[in-house]
């Protein structure tokens, strides 16, 4: 079954510190996604990538960078980590054409202390 | 302000009852789509729907672009409805790139 996996799942990083959230998919699809959600909202887009080596920036990058190094990684860094950047994220996989939907991983719990 | 929004946040039902969910949009879309967020994180697509009306077992989706809304119904609801249902637009075909609402938080009491 298409699957995208997440990790870590949680994390507790130090101001200041560096996160990489690391995302698989095992869907073959060409389009990626990061999303951040913050308790009690929807979901919003970070960064994604249509294909390997390319990342482009979604609606609120600022503080992040991305890496896609291969069709099926895509990883979320936070060079330096704040407190604003606590929140659940998402990674997400969607096979190219029109009509088709995003698959979701699990999520990835980030507190920054 | 806000592009899509949802209503109501929260919904509290009797099993068996019915659910319509709404949400309203404020920009141009290419698509409308309806996820379900179970407890505890992870997302999954319930329907694609760009205009028009769907159908899926109990769940129904209705899009009226002219009129900026769309609609999830929910027929005789269980316990396992129970959880947060996300509404988001697309609005160039084929990206991928959505606009989320900050959801309806949906109680299903046995």
């Amino acid at each position: 079954e298409a699957a995208v996996t997440q990790s870590p799942r949680s994390k507790v990083a130090v101001t200041g510190g560096k996160v990489t959230l690391s995302c698989h998919q095992t869907n073959n699809h060409d389009y990626m996604y990061w999303y951040r959600q913050d308790t009690g909202h929807g979901l919003r887009l970070i960064h994604y990538s249509y294909v390997a080596d390319s990342t482009e920036k979604g609606d609120i990058p600022d503080g992040y960078k991305a890496s896609r190094p291969s069709q099926e990684n895509f990883s979320l860094i936070l060079e330096l980590a704040s407190l604003s950047q606590t929140a659940v994220y998402f990674c997400a996989s969607k096979d190219r054409g029109t009509g088709n939907t995003l698959y979701f991983g699990e999520g990835s719990r980030l507190i920054v202390v | 302000g806000q592009q899509v929004q949802q209503s109501p946040a929260s919904l509290v039902l009797q099993e068996g009852e019915n659910a319509e969910l709404q949400c309203n949009f404020s920009t141009s879309l290419n698509s409308m789509q309806w996820f379900y967020q179970r407890p505890g994180g992870s997302l999954v697509s319930l329907f694609y729907n760009p205009s028009g009306t769907k159908h899926s077992g109990r769940l129904t989706s209705t899009t009226v672009i002219k009129e900026r809304r769309s609609s999830l119904h929910i027929s005789s609801s269980q316990t396992t409805d129970s959880g947060t249902y996300l509404c988001a637009l697309e609005r160039r075909s084929n990206t991928g790139k959505l606009t989320f609402g900050d959801g309806t938080v949906l109680t299903v009491k046995p």
